[in-house]
């Protein structure tokens, strides 16, 4: 059974810190994970989806690592910004499943400017 | 549309009534999903389709839940009796494949079940 947590629940940094979202993840077995972003009152945004054969994957001033072996992975974000201020979830699949998704609770991340 | 739209965007029900929510997913996307969230956790898995079958609803809570995608394009979730436990919102999602591509979520549906 996949299970994903993520660590902080909550952060809050000032306006220009480099920070980093962990999410760690039961099941090694798992063909991608995804990160995404949820402002309040929305659906969620794709940000970040690294397939189980690459090791990082950049998008501007976001990149997203993925150790499958220790069951790891980490969302950097680079020079953060009070617009970068939301919910960071990240999901990975169930065990073999190619579709279905198991979701982390979510770091809330609060920019102050 | 560009993305996925969802509609009502908020719905309010008393304890008993029917409810339908609608997804109307990216055009040309395969893979249509449902998701639930509760307040301050993570979307859960209810159902997954790929065109029109459905191929996955083992996240359905009970059998007052049930969804549909008759032509592989729009999708309803109905709820039939619904309970206060049932409040929540509601999220749709496409993916233009079921393997390897990202998953794209509309804005989601409240239901208040009072």
């Amino acid at each position: 059974k996949q299970e994903v947590t993520q660590i902080p629940a909550a952060l809050s940094v000032p306006e220009g810190e480099n920070l980093v979202l962990n999410c760690s993840f039961t099941d090694s077995a798992i063909y991608n994970l995804q990160w995404f972003r949820q402002d309040p009152g929305k659906g969620l945004t794709s940000l970040l989806l690294i397939q189980s054969s690459q090791r990082e994957q950049t998008s501007g001033r976001l990149n997203a690592s993925l150790d499958k072996s220790s069951g790891r992975s980490t969302l950097y974000i680079a020079a953060s910004q009070p617009g970068d201020s939301a919910t960071y979830l990240c999901a990975a699949p169930i065990p073999s499943g190619t579709y279905k998704y198991i979701f982390g609770t979510g770091t809330r991340l609060k920019v102050l400017a | 549309g560009a993305g996925v739209s969802q509609s009502p965007r908020y719905k309010v029900a008393k304890r008993g009534q029917d409810v339908a929510l609608r997804c109307d997913p990216i055009s040309g996307h395969v893979s249509l999903f449902w998701y639930q969230q509760a307040l301050g956790q993570g979307p859960e898995f209810l159902t997954y389709f790929q065109n029109e079958a459905q191929l996955d609803k083992s996240g359905l809570p009970s059998d007052r839940f049930f969804a549909e995608r008759p032509e592989g394009s729009v999708s309803t979730l109905k709820i039939q009796r619904t309970q206060q436990e049932d409040s929540a919102v509601y999220l749709c999602a496409s993916s233009l494949t079921g393997v390897g591509s990202p998953l794209h979520f509309g804005n989601g549906t409240r239901l208040t079940v009072t």
